[in-house]
């Protein structure tokens, strides 16, 4: 069974300082998207992995994949209270099915 | 502008109704998918459609029932089957195949938040 699991499910964070969020998945797969949620609101796409080595950075976000190892990291560098929210790993299954598999979710707060 | 559009935004339904959720892209997206999420919970998803005229459950489809007869419309039907339907309902679409489209970000609706009375 397909699984994708994040780590930690929560995370209270001070502000200035520095934390990853896993996300490992079981099957083969060399796309991986990350999304926020802000409280009561819809997700919103954060970043786009396509290939094994993939980086990308926004902010003080910055996302990696790594698919050999089947995970992702979302890096925090010194959090900001505005950085307060739910954090979706979804990874895209190979074979045609168009479906994302989401993980579990992070929620992240930040506090002064 | 391009985007997603669901409605209503609030829905309350008594036992024993039908109700449906309206889903609108024009996006010109091929795909398009229906996810329940609880409260503190990840998203799950009920059905999700690729082409228009066809669909496929998702993990919780019991309850529910779809129709895409337009590329841009994916109404959502939770029946009276559902026997727990109180959640937040998020439509989302992904891949316009027309420009090659070789990855599949999703791209969500705001969401319609459905209470039973």
């Amino acid at each position: 069974e397909l699984k994708v699991e994040q780590n930690p499910l929560f995370l209270s964070m001070q502000e200035g300082k520095n934390y990853t969020i896993y996300c490992n998945y079981s099957t083969t797969s060399d796309r991986l998207y990350w999304y926020r949620q802000d409280p009561g609101k819809s997700l919103e796409s954060l970043f786009v992995l396509l290939s094994n080595g993939a980086v990308k950075q926004e902010g003080r976000l910055m996302a990696s994949l790594d698919t050999k190892a089947r995970l992702s990291t979302l890096h925090i560098t010194a959090a900001v209270h505005d950085l307060s929210a739910t954090y979706f790993c979804a990874v895209d299954l190979k074979g045609g099915t168009d479906k994302l598999i989401f993980g579990t979710g992070t929620r992240l707060q930040v506090f002064p | 502008d391009g985007g997603i559009t669901q409605s209503p935004k609030y829905l309350f339904r008594k036992e024993g109704q039908n109700v449906t959720l309206s889903c609108e892209q024009n996006l010109n997206h091929d795909a398009m998918y229906w996810y329940r999420q609880d409260p503190g919970q990840g998203l799950r998803l009920i059905y999700y459609s690729q082409i228009v005229n066809d669909f496929q459950k998702g993990d919780i489809a019991e309850g529910y029932s779809v129709s895409r007869e337009k590329k841009e419309s994916f109404p959502l039907t939770v029946t009276s089957a559902q026997k727990n339907p109180t959640a937040f309902y998020l439509c989302a679409s992904s891949i316009d195949r027309s420009g090659g489209a070789f990855r599949n970000e999703q791209f969500f609706g705001p969401g319609t938040r459905l209470t039973v009375l």
